[in-house]
């Protein structure tokens, strides 16, 4: 099976630059995939690796190294709206096949 | 708008029911996946169906059971059977193409079992 490891939980402060990282044990990796959820709502998509390198979306990149099972969200110029859990999740094991970490509650502090 | 809607927000059901969640999206999409989310915890994959007429179970699956009739609706029933259903259902749907790998979110539908 696959599984995902993710910090719990991250404090940072407004404007600051904060990383969350996630590693994984899968086979038949397909990519690695970061999703943002706000208290009492649905996840939403955030960023898609699956290349090794770094993708850029606005003030949100996501890196991901293949070889060393690694990847992180980074997420630049906090605002307080950024209080949220991220989730990564791996496609593997199957295409359509996705498994998601247990999450990592960021909160962002003035 | 093309979106995922789940119904109802919110369910109580009596313990020993059966439960059907409903689930459609009108996206075009032909993968379909219902997910359960329990307090402080991620998401766990519950069923997912590539195509019409074919689903896979998940890592949880035992009490649960699907079917995928039509593309656009994907039902999820907990049965009796499932000995802890009072969690967040979540279901998405995704395109089955390579690429850019997003799964679409329905609202969720939060069931509570008495």
């Amino acid at each position: 099976g696959q599984s995902l490891e993710q910090p719990s939980e991250v404090t940072a402060v407004e404007g600051a630059i904060v990383q969350i990282n996630c590693t994984y044990q899968t086979s038949g990796f397909y990519g690695l995939s970061w999703y943002q959820q706000h208290d009492g709502g649905a996840p939403t998509f955030l960023s898609y690796n699956a290349l090794d390198g770094l993708e850029e979306t606005g003030r949100f990149s996501s890196f991901l190294s293949r070889s060393d099972s690694y990847g992180y969200l980074l997420l630049q110029e906090l605002q307080m709206k950024d209080s949220a859990s991220y989730f990564c999740a791996v496609r593997a094991g199957g295409y359509q096949k996705v498994t998601f970490g247990t999450g990592t509650k960021l909160q962002v502090i003035p | 708008d093309g979106g995922i809607t789940q119904s109802p927000k919110y369910l109580f059901r009596k313990e020993g029911q059966n439960v059907t969640l409903s689930c459609e999206q009108n996206l075009n999409h032909d993968a379909m996946y219902w997910y359960r989310q329990d307090p402080g915890q991620g998401l766990r994959l519950i069923y997912y169906s590539q195509i019409v007429n074919d689903f896979q179970k998940g890592d949880i699956a035992e009490g649960y059971s699907v079917s995928r009739e039509k593309k656009e609706s994907f039902p999820l029933t907990v049965t009796s059977a499932q000995k802890n259903p009072t969690a967040f259902y979540l279901c998405a749907s995704s395109r089955t193409s390579g690429g850019s790998d997003t799964q679409y979110f329905g609202p969720g539908t939060r069931l509570t079992v008495l």
